[in-house]
């Protein structure tokens, strides 16, 4: 069964500092890979995903990600982050088109925190 | 448009009380999912539909818990009777065509919380 990891629960960052936040993931085969975020009190949006192709993807808000296959890794990135970048950040992931159509798996979420 | 329309977006209840949540989903999406947010668990889905039939209600966690889709533009999720470990933020999705489903990113409503006291 596919499973995603998210190893941080929270990750602090200076405001104009990079980011990162990690996902690791375990799927057989090519995986589609999402990041969503969730500000407070909303639902979750969608930031940016991986189908194929170039392995760096670029999303919403000056964000991207890139997919690592060696290391099953789809980590978000921002080069200069920002106090409204505070929120919560999940990872998601799909089998792929030959395994049916499976829902997505998220992971538990990264509390974002950028410090003025 | 709307996006996905959630009702309540607060619910306080008691102990083995009826607990109902609607969602409407954007219009002409062919998939709806519900998910369940709690800090122990993170985000679990519960159940989903395409074209208003249940596909996999694997996730319901007991017979308490009920979910119907009567039509392509409402769906509720029934609780009955509620119990305190049913607080959580209950979530609402649709996804836009069937072409999409692997590669397509969900539209998340805003939630309903529920608190059962």
């Amino acid at each position: 069964a596919q499973s995603v990891a998210q190893p941080e629960d929270q990750v602090n960052v200076a405001e104009g500092n990079p980011l990162t936040v990690k996902c690791t993931y375990s799927v057989s085969g090519n995986p589609y890979l999402f990041w969503y975020v969730q500000y407070p009190n909303r639902g979750l949006q969608f930031l940016l995903k991986y189908i194929t192709g170039d392995n760096l993807v670029k999303g919403s808000y000056g964000f991207e990600a890139e997919f690592n296959k060696s290391q099953t890794s789809f980590h978000l990135k921002k080069p200069s982050a920002l106090v409204s970048d505070s929120a919560l950040y999940f990872c998601a992931v799909r089998p792929p088109h030959n395994s049916g159509n499976t829902p997505l798996v998220f992971g538990k979420g990264t509390r974002l925190s950028v410090i003025a | 448009d709307a996006g996905v329309i959630q009702s309540p977006r607060h619910e306080v209840t008691e102990m083995g009380q009826e607990v109902t949540l609607r969602c409407k989903p954007i219009s002409g999406h062919d998939y709806l999912f519900w998910y369940r947010q709690t800090m122990m668990r993170g985000l679990e889905l519960l159940i989903y539909f395409n074209n208003n039939v249940p596909i996999d209600d694997s996730g319901m966690p007991e017979d308490r818990f009920s979910a119907k889709m009567p039509n392509a533009s409402f769906s509720t999720l029934k609780i009955q009777p509620s119990e305190p470990r049913d607080s959580a933020v209950y979530f609402c999705a649709s996804l836009p065509t069937p072409g999409q489903f692997n590669t397509g990113e969900l539209f998340f409503g805003e939630g309903s919380r529920l608190t059962v006291l």
